[in-house]
């Protein structure tokens, strides 16, 4: 297995711009993570996905956010009418339904809004 | 709610030279403990866990033991080296039904020939 994916790697778009992305976790987990991370500081939870089910969303998860994650497999986050604090690495991260309680983090989608 | 502190960076040593990057945490539960890792240009890795108190995680040399009567995970590697250069993160997850996770804010480790 390759471990967690994302795509694209880099995002850059105007402000007022939607952008979306992608994750495919590790093919045997069914937890899925999505976490923001500004620079200087550590990742911050968003939103959390077992199955298809969307279980959990931050407060930091405004109203333009969106994730999906249809068939229980790859989930996608969505930035609607994006702003220019929306800038930030957006990460995924895939674990097994119970402990060890590891959480195996992609490469991230580095977003810059103009 | 939970948080978790560690202390600012960056640090700089010397190859060979002895690491000790703090670590405490706030939490309701009873949390599991890890420190991650983030080498240059690449995504954020497990280093070390510790799921009860006085457990000690242990890997590549870098160890961490869970310290509940203090709320502490300190990071210790007795002997660096040039490529442990990276951002060590300390988090925390509580228990239950699933395993959202706590970060700190990261400290930058440098390591010098």
């Amino acid at each position: 297995d390759t471990g967690v994916s994302q795509d694209p790697r880099h995002k850059i778009t105007k402000r007022g711009q939607n952008v979306t992305f992608r994750c495919d976790p590790i093919s045997e987990h069914n937890r899925l993570y999505w976490y923001r991370q500004t620079l200087g500081q550590g990742p911050e939870f968003l939103t959390y996905f077992q199955n298809e089910a969307q279980l959990e969303k931050s407060r930091l998860l405004s109203d333009r956010f969106s994730a999906e994650r249809p068939k229980g497999s790859f989930s996608t986050l969505e930035i609607q009418r994006t702003e220019q604090g929306d800038s930030a690495m957006y990460l995924c991260a895939s674990s097994f339904p119970s402990g060890p309680y590891e959480q195996y983090f992609g490469p991230g989608t580095r977003l810059t809004v103009t | 709610g939970n948080s978790v502190t560690q202390m600012e960076g960056p640090v700089t040593l010397s190859e060979e030279a002895f690491l000790t990057i703090n670590c405490t945490y706030t939490a309701t539960g009873y949390p599991s403990l890890f420190w991650y890792v983030q080498y240059p240009g690449e995504g954020l890795q497990l280093l070390l866990k510790a799921t009860k108190a006085d457990d000690k995680g242990s890997n590549k040399g870098f160890e961490a033991t869970y310290r509940k009567e203090t709320t502490s995970f300190h990071l210790e590697k007795g002997s660096v080296q040039v490529s442990d250069s990276a951002v060590y993160f300390c988090a925390l997850s509580e228990g239950g039904g699933y395993q959202k996770v706590t970060f700190g804010t990261g400290t930058k480790l440098q390591v010098i020939p």
